[in-house]
């Protein structure tokens, strides 16, 4: 069965850094991109960041480019998002979302989310 | 950036009846729209990817079609469990967005 975990969300200052990571089981995890997408308190869905299988090819949407960053450990089945400069536009319920195959396409599972407000 | 503008935003219909559900494109996006289905305080659960492939285990109630930038879901003899937000997204070029989402309500 296949089943994310996302870890590391909380309450932050403006300004400051955060981590989130996401744990994967049931599924051979080096064969599928990952992303994460973010939900803003009753807003709809963003695709923050997309990372290629491998970890090889990794996507920003412009709104974090330079302050986000995904990276992902095969080794360990886990996928990273450090978030740096937060502002309180990046409040959200941030999902950990396993794509269809190897190459970012469209999100088939979903994690339950972790909340990151920044206040 | 590709803007997928969904419709209506409100959609109120009584179980049993159908529902139809629109995404709009600003560019082309060939085949590669996804829908999905949000339930109050849940994740996002994948309905349709390849604009008109069902996900695993979906009900055939529902059923996607369109090209190019006209897009729809259809959902026939609503279940209560079939009232929730639906959102339509784009894979055809990055950033791969959403609409807006369409809240499918009980009449």
């Amino acid at each position: 069965e296949v089943h994310l975990m996302e870890s590391g969300g909380g309450l932050v200052q403006p300004g400051v850094s955060l981590r989130l990571s996401c744990g994967a089981s049931g599924f051979i995890f080096s064969d599928y991109a990952m992303s994460w997408v973010r939900q803003a308190p009753g807003k709809g869905l963003q695709l923050v960041s997309a990372i290629d299988g491998r970890g090889t090819n990794v996507y920003y949407a412009d709104s974090v480019k330079g302050r986000f960053i995904f990276s992902r450990d095969n080794s360990r089945n886990t996928i990273f998002l450090e978030m740096h400069s937060l502002r309180a536009e990046d409040t959200a319920v941030y999902y950990c979302a396993r794509f269809a195959g190897s190459w970012p396409m469209f999100p088939s599972f979903w994690g339950q989310g972790t909340l990151v407000a920044v206040s | 950036e590709t803007v997928l503008t969904q419709s209506p935003a409100t959609l109120s219909v009584s179980p049993g009846e159908a529902a139809t559900l629109f995404c709009r494109a600003s560019q082309s996006v060939n085949s590669k729209l996804a829908w999905y289905q949000q339930q109050l305080g849940q994740a996002p659960r994948l309905l349709i990817y390849d604009a008109f492939m069902r996900a695993t285990d979906i009900p055939a109630r529902f059923s996607g079609s369109g090209s190019g930038t006209e897009f729809t879901l259809t959902i026939s003899s609503l279940q209560s469990e079939d009232f929730a937000v639906y959102y339509c997204q784009q894979y055809n070029s990055w950033p791969y967005t959403f609409g807006q989402g369409t809240k499918l309500e009980i009449k």
